[in-house]
């Protein structure tokens, strides 16, 4: 079935640092790829996406490109604030469904 | 648009109780789906709605009911409440199907954190 592994965390950064969480998948077919962002007590929120291969989803200075051959999905960021701080997921919709498979999270920490 | 809202945002609840979790959505959004989350874990899907009257099994709908009796409303019954149900739950919604739509985006409520004692 699918699957999304996404880099353990916690992840501390300081402010204006670079910041990249990897996101690896599994699945059958061409799924889409999200990055959702769940900052603390509320809900999640798309923070970017991609239907295709080499597709790169971008929003808020976040970015990640769609890789086919090594079926990644890494977010990376140039310079971190402190209200990135939360926890990002790795989404991946398979090309036939419409259920979402979630990665575990990665709790993000900018520090001033 | 309020979007997706969900009620209550916290509940403690004793072994054996029932109770109902909220969902609405102002969308006009046909799918509906409810989430939990464990500490620690991605969300999983218990149960989805394609439309008013229509639902689905998820991958963990054991200890749950859900009904849609109207295009707004996704309500989530726990019939007796056990320990293993303590988690945040999120309900969100959707336009249409993935398969037709790659671009379909799923909005989530802010949660409702449930524990079970």
């Amino acid at each position: 079935g699918d699957s999304v592994t996404q880099m353990e965390g916690p992840v501390t950064l300081s402010e204006e640092a670079f910041l990249t969480i990897n996101c690896t998948y599994t699945a059958t077919g061409y799924p889409s790829l999200f990055w959702y962002v769940q900052y603390p007590g509320e809900g999640l929120q798309l923070l970017l996406k991609a239907t295709k291969a080499d597709d790169k989803g971008s929003n808020k200075g976040f970015e990640a490109t769609y890789r086919k051959e090594t079926t990644s999905f890494h977010l990376e960021k140039g310079s971190v604030q402190v209200s990135d701080s939360a926890v990002y997921f790795c989404a991946l919709r398979g090309g036939s469904n419409y259920k979402l498979t979630f990665g575990k999270g990665t709790l993000l920490t900018v520090n001033p | 648009n309020a979007g997706v809202t969900q009620t209550p945002k916290f509940r403690i609840l004793k072994i054996g109780q029932s109770m109902t979790l909220q969902c609405a959505q102002d969308m006009n959004h046909n799918y509906m789906y409810w989430y939990r989350q464990d500490p620690g874990m991605g969300l999983k899907l218990i149960y989805y709605s394609v439309g008013a009257g229509i639902t689905d099994k998820g991958e963990v709908p054991n200890g749950y009911n859900v009904s849609r009796s109207t295009t707004e409303d996704f309500p989530l019954r726990l019939e007796l409440a056990a320990p293993s149900q303590t988690s945040v739950y999120f309900c969100a919604s959707s336009f249409g199907l993935a398969e037709r739509d790659p671009y379909n985006e799923q909005f989530f409520g802010p949660g409702t954190r449930l524990t079970v004692l």
